[in-house]
């Protein structure tokens, strides 16, 4: 299958700060691409479809100030966290498709002191 | 809105017996389904799909069955293998939605030995 990947896998920062996760497609281009978060033992909720050229569309109650996202190519889209607090603490995993089946990141684990 | 719920929570199969994941979905205008295992800390990883126009479908192992009478989806996995133990999640995607993939809420498989 189509080959998904993230930066970083893990990342612990404090409070107040910004993180930037990058996703990026390695075998195929990706006009589109989706960014979920996933708390513990949840299942995975869809924050914002990523559009390359063009501004994201988020879904419903995602603050889009606070979750910036950049499709500058079409191998790559970055989230941005800013000013994160803790209850932003979670797994955000990445996903794009080459065609009809979507393929997923292996997952970031951001922890906000 | 759109939904997707899994009837069990948790299932616990003899290594070697057969298993039946089952998931509910609400949004009758759902063409597309796709069945996600995920493993502790990593991202979904792609088992099998099938689209509204099919009642069955098999992979190795694995087989959907789609019943659209009462929106409701299985995935069943034959002979158990440790290597199953996972959470399965079954998520649907609706041609009019921007190609979104909707989660349902999951169902960890357990493998007794």
């Amino acid at each position: 299958g189509a080959v998904v990947s993230q930066h970083p896998s893990w990342v612990i920062c404090k409070s107040g700060t910004s993180v930037k996760i990058e996703c990026r497609s390695l075998d195929f281009q990706a006009t589109t691409m989706f960014w979920y978060r996933q708390f513990p033992k949840q299942s995975l909720m869809l924050m914002a479809t990523s559009n390359e050229g063009s501004k994201a569309t988020y879904e419903q109650g995602v603050e889009k100030d606070k979750f910036l996202i950049n499709h500058a190519s079409l191998t790559l889209s970055t989230l941005t966290v800013t000013s994160a607090h803790p209850e932003d603490s979670s797994f955000y995993i990445c996903s794009a498709r080459p065609r009809d089946t979507q393929y997923f990141g292996p997952g970031t684990r951001l922890t906000v002191l | 809105g759109e939904s997707v719920g899994l009837h069990l929570p948790t299932l616990s199969v003899q290594e070697g017996d057969n298993s039946i994941i089952n998931c509910a979905y609400s949004n009758s205008a759902s063409d597309y389904f796709i069945w996600y295992k995920q493993e502790s800390g990593k991202g979904p990883q792609f088992i099998i799909d099938i689209r509204s126009n099919m009642d069955k479908r098999q992979g190795q192992r694995v087989t959907v069955l789609l019943n659209k009478t009462v929106k409701h989806l299985s995935l069943q996995i034959a002979a158990t293998q440790p290597g199953d133990s996972a959470v399965y999640f079954c998520a649907e995607r609706t041609y009019s939605s921007a190609s979104k993939i909707i989660f349902g809420s999951g169902t960890r498989l357990s493998i007794r030995p």
